[in-house]
């Protein structure tokens, strides 16, 4: 059974604050990292991919990915109370069940 | 224009009874999916199909059915409904089923009384 845990918080940061969200995976070959926002009572809607090992950058937005670790992270610049959702890792198995296993999710909440 | 869109939104209904959920995407992507999230707000695969052909069944009982008639479009029948169906259904398309980011629908909210 392949896994991917994240804290399911809440993550309670202050307005102008950095928030880190972490996630780490079971299945050593899988090739393809997602972030997810969802706010309460919407759908998952996509805010990041990331393929390969370092840093990937999307305006105040930025993931990270170190598979030797098996660690995926988003980091949220600059948190606006826009931001206050639940935020979902996903992550596709590897070999040839491309199957998208989502993490529970880490509660976010930016205060103003 | 939306992208990937379910009908109806919510969905009321009793116990046993047969209902169906509909799904289109016009996105032209090749893979489409169906996601059920319960109350934890877990979200979990439950059937992908590419190309009108089922490459993803998951342990879901057989009273779900899905079905593509073509590569747009993906429906849901439940037949007998119980009260642990009762959670949000999510559609999904993407382009193809290799390590492609996925989008979703609004969701359809099922309760059974």
């Amino acid at each position: 059974q392949k896994e991917v845990e994240q804290n399911s918080g809440p993550l309670s940061v202050p307005e102008g604050a950095i928030a880190s969200l972490n996630c780490t995976y079971s299945d050593r070959v899988s090739q393809s990292f997602f972030w997810y926002r969802q706010y309460s009572g919407k759908s998952p809607e996509l805010i990041m991919s990331i393929y390969s090992n370092g840093d990937k950058e999307d305006g105040r937005f930025t993931a990270q990915l170190n598979k030797a670790s098996q660690y995926v992270s988003l980091l949220i610049r600059d948190s606006q109370p826009s931001d206050s959702a639940t935020y979902l890792c996903a992550v596709y198995s590897g070999g040839s069940n491309y199957k998208l296993t989502f993490g529970k999710g880490t509660l976010l909440t930016v205060n103003p | 224009d939306t992208a990937v869109s379910q009908t109806p939104k919510y969905l009321v209904t009793q116990m046993g009874n047969d209902k169906s959920i509909k799904c289109e995407q016009n996105l032209g992507h090749d893979t489409m999916y169906w996601y059920k999230q319960d109350s934890k707000k877990f979200l979990k695969i439950m059937f992908s199909y590419n190309n009108k052909e089922l490459i993803i069944n998951e342990t879901v009982p057989n009273r779900f059915s899905p079905k593509s008639p073509d590569k747009a479009h993906l429906n849901l029948h439940i037949n007998s409904l119980e009260l642990g169906d009762s959670a949000v259904y999510f559609c999904a398309s993407s382009q193809d089923f290799r390590n492609q980011p996925q989008h979703f629908g609004d969701g359809t909210r099922l309760s059974i009384l």
